[in-house]
């Protein structure tokens, strides 16, 4: 089955610098990588997501990147801010409607 | 609109008992996911549904654990003899399934504690 690792498990940044975190997936049969950030005690929320169809994706301060060849997608963030401090957790999945498999999450914290 | 909900927010049961979690998910999301998440880990996938039929429970770690959806909208999770290391946060989600619905929807969690 589909196994996502996460790296680094924890990154920490000056605020107003970049920060960007990486994943790598196993089933070539994955189309769709969301990312969710999750703070303490809170439900995971989605960032932004990508289809197997496009490499690359921009929202504002957040884009991810997708190398379909290389099996491996990263969050970027520029500019970072202290509400970016959160526990971040990339996806893969085979449907976007299907189940998620995970990565462990990243830690990222900004400081002042 | 109204998210995704679930209840109850905590549960605290003891060792062998039985529990229901429930999940509401948001009004016309035909598909349902439940998931646990472990103290400083990713969620991990346990039952899905599409409308009323289990579709996927590749996940469910034993006969234990049961999920129901009988009207395709509100979904109980149910775990019978519970032992301690069913502590966790149940968290369920859902989306819409149709063109552009995608966004997995995340309820707030029941964290559930088994002394």
């Amino acid at each position: 089955g589909e196994n996502v690792e996460q790296h680094p498990s924890t990154l920490s940044v000056q605020e107003g610098d970049s920060a960007v975190i990486k994943c790598t997936y196993s089933d070539s049969a994955s189309n769709y990588f969301p990312w969710y950030k999750q703070e303490l005690g809170k439900r995971p929320q989605l960032i932004i997501d990508i289809r197997s169809n496009v490499g690359e994706k921009k929202d504002q301060r957040i884009a991810v990147t997708l190398n379909k060849t290389a099996k491996h997608f990263s969050l970027h963030i520029t500019e970072t801010q202290p509400e970016d401090s959160a526990v971040y957790f990339c996806a893969a999945s085979m449907d976007s409607n299907y189940q998620l498999i995970w990565g462990a999450g990243t830690k990222l914290i900004i400081k002042p | 609109g109204a998210g995704v909900s679930q209840t109850p927010s905590n549960k605290v049961t003891e060792k062998g008992k039985y529990v229901e979690l429930r999940c509401d998910p948001i009004s016309g999301h035909t598909a349902l996911y439940w998931y646990r998440q472990s103290l400083g880990q990713g969620p991990e996938f346990l039952i899905y549904f599409q409308g009323t039929g289990a579709a996927d429970d590749s996940g469910l770690p034993n006969d234990r654990f049961f999920a129901v959806r009988p009207e395709g909208s509100v979904s109980t999770l149910k775990i019978q003899r519970t032992e301690r290391g069913d502590s966790a946060v149940y968290l369920c989600a859902s989306s819409f399934q149709g063109a552009g619905g995608y966004e997995q929807y995340f309820g707030p969690g029941t964290r559930l504690t088994v002394t």
